[in-house]
């Protein structure tokens, strides 16, 4: 199974809107909207964003929002603040009953 | 609140077995609402998933491990464990164990991480 893609980094300034996008197949990404982002800070464990494609756990910041078309999902971050500056991962499950992560995105907070 | 938290030894020669347990504290291992998943990630790279456990005892593993990868359940200590075998280099990473449910497939709790280097 291939890695889902994902741009290698993403910068803004703060209080724009950034978008990440994350490119899988018709066995994941289009196939199903298992489809899930997590933000990951240095040393840390990944913190679920998003789930289901579009939505977001309790206790994360409506600033999060997700979507997907055909075979790419996006996470949209508006009001980019300074904390936002970490590593994004997409997840999806597969029709495999598999599981397959994108390569990250570093997002830099100019 | 769920608590996963990885346990082992963090350094591993190359060719020996890669063993690490993961406790498992604010839900049951047994529950038939959830599955029990290892993730890795190498130094400075992204997240790659290792293979998940059912209650049942069921598995799914990552193909690209070649299948030298075996996770197990312990009931008794509400515990998962991982097993790679014939370790090199390449498996040095920082292990992950995590939960996802049987009704929404994201990762919802996560282990704290645990590095394990393979050398000599």
């Amino acid at each position: 199974q291939s890695a889902l893609t994902q741009p290698a980094s993403v910068s803004g300034s703060p209080g724009q809107s950034i978008t990440f996008s994350c490119t899988g197949t018709g066995s994941d990404v289009a196939g199903l909207n298992y489809l899930s982002w997590y933000q990951q800070h240095p040393g840390k464990a990944p913190k679920l964003m998003i789930y289901d494609v579009t939505n977001r756990p309790s206790g994360v910041s409506n600033r999060f929002s997700g979507s997907k078309s055909a075979n790419t999902a996006s996470l949209t971050i508006s009001g980019l603040q300074a904390e936002d500056e970490a590593d994004y991962y997409c997840s999806s499950y597969t029709t495999s009953s598999t599981w397959v992560f994108g390569g990250g995105t570093k997002l830099t907070v100019l | 609140q769920v608590q996963l938290q990885e346990s082992g030894p963090g350094l591993v020669r190359p060719s020996q077995t890669l063993s690490l347990t993961c406790t498992v504290s604010g839900d049951s291992i047994s529950s038939a609402d959830f599955y029990w998943s290892w993730i890795r990630q190498h130094p400075g790279k992204g997240l790659e998933w290792i293979g998940y456990i059912y209650y049942s005892g069921s598995t799914y593993y990552n193909p690209s491990l070649k299948s030298r990868d075996t996770i197990s359940l312990d009931t008794s200590k509400n515990q998962f464990s991982l097993k790679l075998r014939s370790v090199t280099a390449a498996d040095t990473a920082v292990y992950y164990c995590a939960r996802f449910s049987t009704i929404s497939w994201y990762f919802d709790y996560w282990g704290q991480g645990f590095l394990v280097t393979v050398s000599s």
